[in-house]
């Protein structure tokens, strides 16, 4: 299993881009890299996933270098609303072998 | 909202006993997976179940079973409860669409052990 390394937290200030990295030294070939959010009792979201290179939807980033070994969640101008944990989860497609990772939580300040 | 649906919303309980969690996946999705969270911690994957059988198992205790029905509803059973049992509970099913493979995590169930 792929074993996941984020910080712990992270603040920022509205407006800012925000950059979440996680390590994931292990990840094998057939692993994708996702990730979600999570707001106080709620279930996690999904918001990226991607395998190498980069991946943007309407509401982040996924920089993927070459060699797999760790991953950027970009945040765009962040809001007071995306304050949540954010976790890196590396596993294979068949839905097998996914670990949450300890998660980063970010808080953004007015 | 996700599709998917757990009750009880809250439960409340003493040690020694045991509880029964229902999750119903969205339509359609054949996994599904239990996830353990204990206050300020991160999600523990219990066990996963596709199509009725056992698919993964993560850290799941010997007091507690899951199964997956025919209708593909999901109960997770809990036994031989002690406090540190305390903690929320997430229910999630899953889709590969467009080539990305997705959970879908249910509102979770509070269970309180005193």
């Amino acid at each position: 299993l792929a074993k996941t390394t984020q910080p712990i937290s992270m603040d920022s200030y509205e407006g800012q881009e925000v950059n979440i990295t996680c390590s994931h030294n292990n990840i094998a070939t057939n692993d994708y890299i996702t990730w979600y959010q999570q707001f106080p009792s709620q279930g996690p979201r999904f918001i990226i996933q991607g395998y190498k290179t980069k991946v943007t939807n309407e509401v982040a980033s996924l920089f993927i270098p070459a060699d797999r070994k760790s991953s950027t969640l970009s945040l765009p101008r962040v809001s007071l609303s995306d304050t949540a944990v954010y976790y890196c989860l590396v596993g294979d497609d068949y839905g097998q072998n996914f670990v949450f990772g300890p998660g980063t939580r970010l808080s953004v300040l007015p | 909202d996700s599709g998917v649906t757990q009750t009880p919303k809250h439960l409340i309980t003493a040690t020694g006993q045991r509880v029964t969690l229902r999750c119903s996946p969205r339509s359609g999705d054949l996994s599904v997976y239990w996830y353990q969270q204990s206050l300020d911690q991160g999600l523990q994957f219990l066990i996963q179940y596709y199509n009725g059988e056992e698919r993964a198992k993560g850290n799941i205790l010997e007091r507690f079973s899951a199964q997956q029905f025919p209708d593909l509803h999901s109960e997770l059973n809990l036994s031989s409860l002690e406090l540190g049992d305390s903690a929320l509970y997430f229910c999630a099913s899953s889709v590969v669409a467009g080539g990305i493979y997705e959970q879908f995590f249910g509102p979770g169930t509070r269970l309180t052990v005193l």
